[in-house]
């Protein structure tokens, strides 16, 4: 099974500032890699598929980069909406499809 | 619109049985892979099963292996998750999820990522 980790736990950022996210793979998901966002009660939400190219509707700031066991999710200017938890998950070798515990992004 | 409407949770006893069902419509349901995810209070998330399209194929996480059993009725664009043997760290909240479905320059993928949840079902195991 491909162990996903992910850094920080927690990140505080403020607004208008960039934050970088990081997910680690046990073993390379080659490009893989998605990244979803879950805001508080609210289900989640895909951002970034094949480690790089965004979802429909998901704005610019958001981009994602790395490949084999390590990316990197960059929100290039922070907006208070952006306050969220956000996850990594891998389906390159399934099953089953893993997710990283999260980072969770305070705005301050 | 794509719709995911999950039902059937609840409160239940330790060691009893509950089914999910999850209603689809807004795509053609007979043509996509399907999953199920849960989430416990507060803790990230966790895939729980698989099924293809034509349902001849289904995959489960270790923690459910041998307790849960997931299916789908192509005709009522349904997907259940029959949960037997239920425990307390089965609670959570359970999302019904659609695969995105999308080609690289080298190869398709129809299992995941998922782009489209429900709005999740909570279930309860509590004495």
């Amino acid at each position: 099974e491909i162990v996903m980790t992910q850094s920080p736990a927690t990140l505080s950022v403020s607004p208008g500032e960039r934050a970088t996210l990081s997910c680690r793979a046990s073993q390379s998901v080659s490009s893989n890699l998605a990244w979803y966002q879950q805001k508080p009660g609210q289900v989640p939400r895909l951002l970034i598929y094949g480690a790089s190219t965004r979802a429909t509707g998901i704005p610019a700031r958001f981009s994602g980069s790395g490949s084999g066991t390590e990316f990197t999710l960059s929100i290039s200017s922070l907006q208070s909406e952006d306050l969220a938890f956000y996850y990594c998950q891998q389906y390159h070798d399934w099953p089953p499809f893993t997710f990283g515990p999260g980072t969770k992004v305070d705005v301050k | 619109q794509v719709q995911l409407v999950e039902s059937g949770g609840g409160v239940v006893q330790p060691g009893r049985s509950l089914r999910l069902s999850c209603a689809a419509s807004g795509f053609t349901f007979s043509t996509y892979a399907l999953h199920w995810v849960r989430q416990a209070p507060g803790k990230g998330l966790e895939w729980v099963a698989a099924i293809s399209f034509d349902g001849n194929e289904k995959f489960y996480a270790d923690s459910v292996e041998g307790r849960f059993t997931i299916s789908r009725d192509n005709s009522n664009n349904t997907l259940y998750l029959q949960m037997n043997s239920l425990r307390a760290e089965d609670t959570s909240v359970y999302y019904c999820a659609r695969p995105l479905g999308y080609c690289s320059s080298t190869s398709c993928y129809t299992w995941g990522p998922f782009d489209h949840w429900g709005q999740g079902a909570l279930v309860t195991v509590s004495s």
